[in-house]
């Protein structure tokens, strides 16, 4: 199998508060993660490319001072969300790529709402 | 830059029917494309990879196939079920990472 677990599954948080969500990959070794977005009726877009042990890559147009990617071992990737405002609300997604296999299959998260208010 | 286009947007069918939907893309250099179902406020399931060497791919009572020089897949569904309904996004692998399309919301109505 290739199960990857999300934390927190939904958050609701104040505006000007930081947010971390966690992805984990449970049952195999992740040597890259994905870190995506999805606002409401429209496509994931992706954020941010992340190898253990490395700085992530970011997409253009996302800021890597507001979104903070660490990868810290080959099974857990966090994204911490920095001050987050209103805008900041959407769904992510998190996605792994098995060591050994092509990082163009990724295996998918059940996703973390969050809320800013 | 690679752009997925997913039509209809939105398919609302009777109980029992066939159909079939769209996912095109502008740059035929991929290594796979896949279907996804993505229910409401929820993650997403894989449900068929097509490698680029491929042209269709099978499993149950769905059927999604390639053509790669033109640019399109096709997913269909036959005998369509309420429990079919869903988004279904389109996703086409290229170097290092996955363009979505913005999905077809399906309904199946009992």
């Amino acid at each position: 199998g290739a199960v990857v677990s999300q934390h927190p599954s939904r958050v609701i948080c104040k505006s000007g508060t930081s947010v971390k969500i966690e992805c984990r990959s449970l049952d195999f070794q992740a040597t890259t993660m994905f870190w995506y977005r999805q606002f409401p009726k429209q496509s994931l877009m992706l954020m941010a490319t992340s190898n253990e042990g490395s700085k992530a890559t970011y997409e253009q147009g996302v800021e890597k001072d507001k979104f903070l990617i660490n990868h810290a071992s080959l099974t857990l990737s966090t994204l911490t969300v920095t001050s987050a405002h209103p805008e900041d609300s959407s769904f992510y997604i998190c996605s792994a790529s098995k060591a050994g296999e092509l990082r163009e299959t990724q295996y998918f998260g059940p996703g973390t709402r969050l809320l800013v208010l | 830059k690679q752009e997925v286009t997913q039509i209809p947007a939105a398919l609302s069918v009777p109980e029992g029917e066939n159909l079939v939907l769209n996912c095109s893309f502008t740059d035929s250099a991929i290594y796979n494309l896949q279907w996804f179902r993505q229910d409401p406020g929820k993650g997403l399931t894989s449900l068929l990879l097509i490698q680029s060497s491929q042209r269709e791919q099978t499993s149950g009572r769905l059927n999604a196939s390639l053509d790669k020089s033109s640019g399109r897949s096709t997913l269909y569904i036959a005998a369509s079920q309420p429990g079919d309904s869903a988004t279904y996004l389109c996703a086409v692998a290229g170097s290092y990472q996955l363009t979505f399309g913005k999905g077809t919301k399906l309904s199946v109505i009992p």
